[in-house]
């Protein structure tokens, strides 16, 4: 079974500074996708980045971009010129490529939680 | 931009009661999900559905849960007979289908239902 594992419960960083969010997972599998989502105290979830696993290039949305370590199992999450609305959970989740028992099934990590200092 | 759409938003109930959460999917969407996030824990995947038919359930959508797409919009996810570790929040999310069903599309989340079970 694949896991996501985040092993920061909880990060800080200063306003207009830049943050990394950390991110392992296990898979037995070679195609698949990774994702970041925010969760604000609104708790909606909302879709931050996408990688798919074949792609060599590292995904990058605006401020945000990714490490993607495909022989670590790393997946880590880059703010830069971090902003107060970047205040967060940030969720990382893996979800196979589709076919197969597990179609579109997203397995979350236990998320960590952003603090941002005006 | 089109979004998915849950209501209620907030909803109270007695144990052992029946609830009923409602999603509207995003239109061109064809896949359609329910995740579940218990306050303070990570966000669990519940079912998948495809084509009227249940694609892909966890070991926590057993026979008190089910899912129900009873007109061209709504995409409902019951639960028969609720216990007090239903209290949760429940986000109803929906991808679009491609003609190549091996390509994994992202999940687009709704606000989500937040059910207290006294």
């Amino acid at each position: 079974a694949q896991t996501v594992t985040q092993s920061q419960p909880e990060m800080s960083v200063q306003e207009a500074e830049t943050v990394t969010l950390s991110c392992t997972y296990d898979t037995s599998e070679s195609d698949y996708y990774l994702f970041w989502y925010k969760q604000p105290p609104s708790r909606q979830m909302i879709l931050v980045i996408r990688q798919e696993a074949y792609k060599q290039q590292n995904a990058t949305e605006n401020r945000f971009s990714v490490n993607f370590q495909k022989a670590a199992k790393s997946f880590s999450l880059k703010i830069s010129d971090s902003q107060l609305g970047d205040a967060a959970m940030y969720f990382c989740a893996y979800s196979p490529l589709g076919g197969g028992t597990s179609y579109g099934k997203l397995t979350f990590g236990q998320g960590t939680i952003l603090t941002v200092h005006p | 931009e089109p979004e998915v759409t849950q209501t209620p938003s907030h909803q109270v109930t007695q144990m052992g009661q029946e609830v009923i959460l409602r999603c509207v999917p995003i239109s061109n969407h064809l896949y359609f999900y329910w995740y579940r996030q218990i306050l303070g824990q990570k966000v669990e995947f519940l079912v998948s559905f495809y084509n009227n038919e249940i694609s892909e359930k966890s070991e926590i959508f057993d026979d008190q849960f089910s899912v129900e797409r009873p007109d061209g919009s709504n995409f409902t996810l019951k639960i028969r007979s609720t216990k007090l570790e239903d209290s949760a929040m429940y986000f109803c999310a929906s991808s679009e289908a491609l003609l190549n069903r091996l390509i994994q599309e992202t999940q687009y989340f709704g606000p989500g239902t937040r059910l207290l079970v006294l």
